[in-house]
């Protein structure tokens, strides 16, 4: 089973700052790596797919890179909305993982 | 607008049943390929398990937690795919949700509680 490690675990933010959130896999998923949104009491939401691919209707501040083990999501100039867990998920191999989550707060 | 509605959640004693159901609307159903995620309480999200489209075979994977306990089954008359969950544990507690995938869950629905306790 392929792992998925994120990092931070939390982190407190400020609204207009840049954030970056890594996720890091056990073993090489080419750009098999997707991540999501899920506020609070609500479902996940698809950000972005295949590393960097994006979705319609997501915020242009939301951006992914990496393949291969080392992936990154960036948002640019974060806005009070985009307070969530933020997780990865690879489509590589099953069975598909998820990292743990990171929690964005504001400070 | 692509919609996914859960039912079927309830409370239920270890190494009982229980059947959730998911009906589907806003998109071509007999194509997609539909998963179940899980989400304990306060924690990360778990893949349970898949069926392909009956154009791809209608097959089924399912995590390891969960194979030879959790069936999932498609009705593509109905929009609605089915996870049947037996042998029920208490580590199964958790919202479940169904989406719409193929190796990315593109479309998720609220979410139903399964709560397994005595």
């Amino acid at each position: 089973e392929i792992v998925l490690t994120q990092s931070p675990d939390f982190q407190s933010v400020t609204p207009k700052e840049k954030v970056t959130i890594t996720c890091r896999a056990s073993q090489s998923i080419g750009s098999s790596l997707h991540w999501y949104q899920q506020r609070p009491d609500q479902s996940p939401k698809l950000l972005i797919k295949y590393a960097s691919q994006s979705i319609s209707g997501v915020p242009s501040r939301f951006s992914g890179s990496g393949s291969g083990t080392d992936f990154t999501l960036t948002i640019n100039s974060l806005e009070t909305e985009d307070v969530a867990t933020y997780f990865c998920q690879q489509g590589s191999d099953l069975p598909y993982t998820f990292g743990q989550g990171t929690k964005l707060e504001i400070k | 607008e692509m919609q996914l509605v859960e039912s079927g959640g309830g409370l239920v004693k270890p190494g009982g049943s229980l059947r959730l159901s998911c009906a589907a609307s806003g998109f071509t159903f007999s194509s997609a390929w539909m998963s179940w995620v899980r989400q304990a309480p306060g924690k990360g999200l778990e893949w349970v398990g898949r069926i392909r489209s009956k154009g791809d075979g209608g097959t089924t994977d399912y995590a390891a937690p969960v194979k030879g306990r959790f069936t999932i089954s498609r009705d593509d008359s109905k929009n609605t795919v089915h996870l049947q969950m037996n042998s029920l544990k208490t580590d199964d507690t958790a919202v479940y949700y169904c989406t719409g995938s193929g190796g990315y869950s593109w479309n998720w629905g609220q979410g139903t509680l399964v709560t397994v306790s005595s």
